[in-house]
């Protein structure tokens, strides 16, 4: 199993600013995943943090608006860029090994804007 | 491409009764399925897996669930239910990628 920290835990933000999630696991890792979870929602895949190259975006997710780092097999990071209300919702990490083994969530973040 | 439906959105059952948790997937390759559970304000917590290996899987808290090819199902069950099993129950699908897909999730309530 893997343990994830990811922190802030929770924040109240102001509309336009950014907010940077930073995701730490205590093993390495192949896959790391960002997901969002909307108020009463389901997850939706924002993105595969590929290490040392870019991120992979799901359709309707955008680099500029949430850019994310990966510089090594332990850590990754999510920014919220340039906040709207809409952008309310809890931001989870998730690790997985291989595709046969299960994914391990940190305990997300739950973001505010205001 | 793969998915994941979950019927119905809420369920509520009496302390003691049978919890039973409906899961249905599409996938054109072997799936691997999993049920995680949400309890308020946390994250997301496996409660069991399907990888292809005995079609009946038991998982923590009394859960089990069984892989039916024949009805792309994966439902949840529990002999009794207790106040404790109260949350959100998601189910996910891994088929030919590497991330989960998540049905839209069931809140379980217990009525005591």
């Amino acid at each position: 199993s893997a343990v994830i920290s990811q922190k802030p835990s929770r924040d109240i933000c102001q509309r336009g600013t950014s907010l940077t999630i930073q995701c730490q696991v205590d093993s390495q890792v192949t896959m790391m995943f960002w997901y969002r979870q909307q108020p009463g929602q389901s997850l939706t895949l924002i993105a595969t943090a590929n290490q040392g190259s870019e991120a992979t975006y799901e359709s309707g997710f955008v680099i500029d608006k949430f850019p994310i780092s990966r510089p090594n097999l332990t850590f990754s990071t999510l920014t919220v860029s340039n906040m709207s209300p809409e952008d309310s919702s809890i931001y989870l990490c998730s690790v997985s090994g291989t595709a046969n083994t299960e994914a391990f969530f940190g305990q997300g973040t739950r973001l505010t804007v205001v | 491409a793969q998915s994941v439906t979950q019927l119905g959105s809420h369920v509520s059952v009496s302390e003691g009764a049978l919890v039973l948790l409906r899961c249905n997937y599409s996938s054109s390759v072997p799936p691997y399925l999993f049920w995680y559970v949400q309890y308020p304000n946390q994250g997301l917590q496996l409660l069991l897996k399907y990888t292809s290996a005995a079609t009946l899987v038991k998982g923590i808290n009394g859960f089990e669930a069984e892989f039916k090819k024949s009805e792309t199902s994966f439902h949840l069950t529990k002999p009794s239910a207790h106040m404790s099993d109260a949350a959100e129950y998601f189910c996910a699908v891994r088929a030919g990628a590497n991330n989960l897909f998540f049905g839209t999730g069931t809140r379980l309530t217990v009525i005591p």
